[in-house]
C-alpha cells in the first residue's frame, strides 16, 4: 500500500490549494480516505473524509465551508481543496487510508505529507 | 464534545526503561474508538494501537494499550531507541462523525 502526495505549495491569502494523494496497492473503492493537517510544532487536526465507494463526505465543522474532498477512481487518487486560505492554514497536510470495517475505525496508511504555506 | 488530555507532556527516559502514557477523556467513551499513533520528526503518524488494546500490524509486543471509560494507557515495556517519538491518542465519534486528537506526549531520551 502506498499513498503519495503532491509537492509543497505556496499560496497568498484568499487563494485556493488542491492537494492530491495518489494511492496504490489496494482496492481503492474498498476504503475511505481522510485528510488531516498539522501546523508546525502542533498536534493533528482532521479536516474531512470521503467514502470512495459512494462519494459520501463528512467535513470538520471548523473548515466545512472551505474544504472539498473528492476522488478519481480511474487514477485511484484523492484530492483535498481548501479555499479562502489564511495564514493559519499553513501546515503539513496528510491523507490517510481509513479502515472502517472489520473492527475499530483507524488510519492504517498515511501519505508523506504536503507542506502548504500561506503567505503574502 | 469530548476533550482528550494526555499526560505527561514530556517523558524523559532511558532505553530499556518502561514508559506509561496516559490519555484521559472528558467523558466516558467506547474503548472501541480509542487509538494511539506514534510520530517521529519529519514523518507522518504511524498507527500503534486501535480499539484501545489491539496492536497494529508490525507493532512489536512491547507496546500495550489498556483502559476503558475515561482513562486509557499506552505502555512501552522496554524502550528501544526507535521508540522515542511523540504519541497521540485519538478518539472517533460515530454519529455525527468526529475525530479528536489529544495534544500528544513526547517520549525523549534522558
Amino acid at each position: 500500500v502506498q499513498m503519495v502526495q503532491s509537492g509543497p505549495e505556496v499560496r497568498k491569502p484568499g487563494a485556493s490549494v488542491k492537494v492530491s494523494c495518489k494511492t496504490s496497492g489496494y482496492s481503492f473503492t474498498s476504503y475511505s480516505v481522510i485528510w488531516l493537517r498539522q501546523a508546525r510544532g502542533q498536534g493533528l487536526e482532521w479536516l474531512g473524509w470521503i467514502s470512495v465507494y459512494n462519494g459520501y463526505t463528512t467535513y470538520a465543522q471548523k473548515v466545512q465551508d472551505r474544504v472539498t474532498i473528492t476522488t478519481d477512481t480511474s487514477t485511484t487518487t484523492a484530492f483535498m481543496e481548501l479555499r479562502g486560505l489564511r495564514s493559519n492554514d499553513t501546515a503539513i497536510y496528510y491523507c490517510a487510508r481509513v479502515v472502517a470495517v472489520a473492527g475499530p475505525v483507524r488510519f492504517d496508511y498515511w501519505g508523506q505529507g504536503t507542506l502548504v504555506i500561506v503567505s503574502s | 464534545e469530548v476533550v482528550l488530555t494526555q499526560s505527561p507532556d514530556t517523558l524523559s527516559l532511558s532505553p530499556g526503561e518502561r514508559a506509561a502514557l496516559s490519555c484521559r477523556a472528558s467523558q466516558s467513551v467506547s474503548s472501541n474508538y480509542l487509538a494511539w499513533y506514534q510520530q517521529k520528526p519529519g514523518q507522518p503518524p504511524r498507527l500503534v494501537i486501535y480499539g484501545a488494546s489491539s496492536r497494529a500490524a508490525g507493532i512489536p509486543d512491547r507496546f500495550t494499550g489498556s483502559g476503558s471509560g475515561t482513562d486509557f494507557t499506552l505502555t512501552i515495556s522496554r524502550l528501544e531507541p526507535e521508540d522515542f517519538a511523540v504519541y497521540y491518542c485519538k478518539l472517533y465519534r460515530k454519529s455525527p462523525p468526529l475525530f479528536t486528537f489529544g495534544p500528544g506526549t513526547k517520549v525523549d531520551i534522558k
